[in-house]
């Protein structure tokens, strides 16, 4: 089945602790995405990737790091958590055959809590 | 940058009605428009897209429909079905973006 795989799907955490959120798609996809929710502002990009080693900014990627050594990987990682990163990620990813590149799965999602 | 307001914010119709969501756009530049389903607990799930050089496209008993000149879009759902209950975001992306820009969704309730 095709899917994009998140871990873990709850997160409670302290302000400052490391952690990393993993996702994992098992349709060979180029590209892979990472988003925020939160209520009233719909979903924002944080970090994209068009290929293995090619990662770039998207509209809030302050204060998160990505990595894409591997095709079906792109962990999120918050070195310094803060409560503001309180939300709900989601990781996508699609082929770049699709034209415009266009989000097409999304992972169930990930309910981070910062305390 | 872009900018998608989406209305109306809740939507309740009866089983089998139609329901219709809009969305405006502020930069005219932009050529893609998808529409999302998102269920209670799960991922957004592409439902429907289209390019800004189609103005109309269906599938089954959803379409959308798109006016360039005014800047928005609506997603359409004909027919509807207690399945269909669920919140609906569209979006909207600049040449040269990556990120989508997101409306603020719309939930959809429909009455048995």
């Amino acid at each position: 089945e095709a899917q994009v795989t998140q871990n873990p799907r709850y997160l409670i955490t302290v302000t400052g602790k490391k952690l990393t959120v993993t996702c994992s798609q098992n349709m060979n996809h180029e590209y892979m995405s990472w988003y925020r929710q939160d209520p009233g502002l719909g979903l924002r990009q944080i970090y994209y990737s068009m290929n293995v080693e090619v990662t770039d900014k998207g509209d809030v990627p302050e204060g998160y790091k990505v990595s894409r050594k591997e095709k079906r990987n792109f962990p999120l990682i918050l070195e310094s958590p803060s409560p503001n990163q309180t939300s709900l990620y989601f990781c996508a990813s699609s082929s770049t055959g699709t034209s415009m590149n266009t989000e097409a799965f999304f992972g169930q999602g990930t309910r981070l809590t910062v305390v | 940058g872009e900018n998608v307001e989406q209305h109306p914010s809740t939507l309740s119709v009866q089983e089998g009605d139609s329901a219709v969501i809009k969305c405006t756009y502020s930069d005219s530049a932009s050529n893609y428009f998808p529409w999302y389903k998102q269920e209670l607990g799960k991922g957004p799930q592409l439902i429907i897209d289209i390019r800004s050089n189609v103005g109309e496209k269906k599938d089954q008993r959803i379409a959308v429909t798109l006016n360039k000149t005014a800047k928005h879009f609506s997603l359409h759902i004909t027919e509807t079905q207690p399945e269909d209950s669920a919140v609906y975001f569209c979006a909207a992306r600049s040449p040269g973006r990556r990120a989508l820009t997101f409306g603020s969704g719309t939930r959809l309730q429909v009455q048995p």
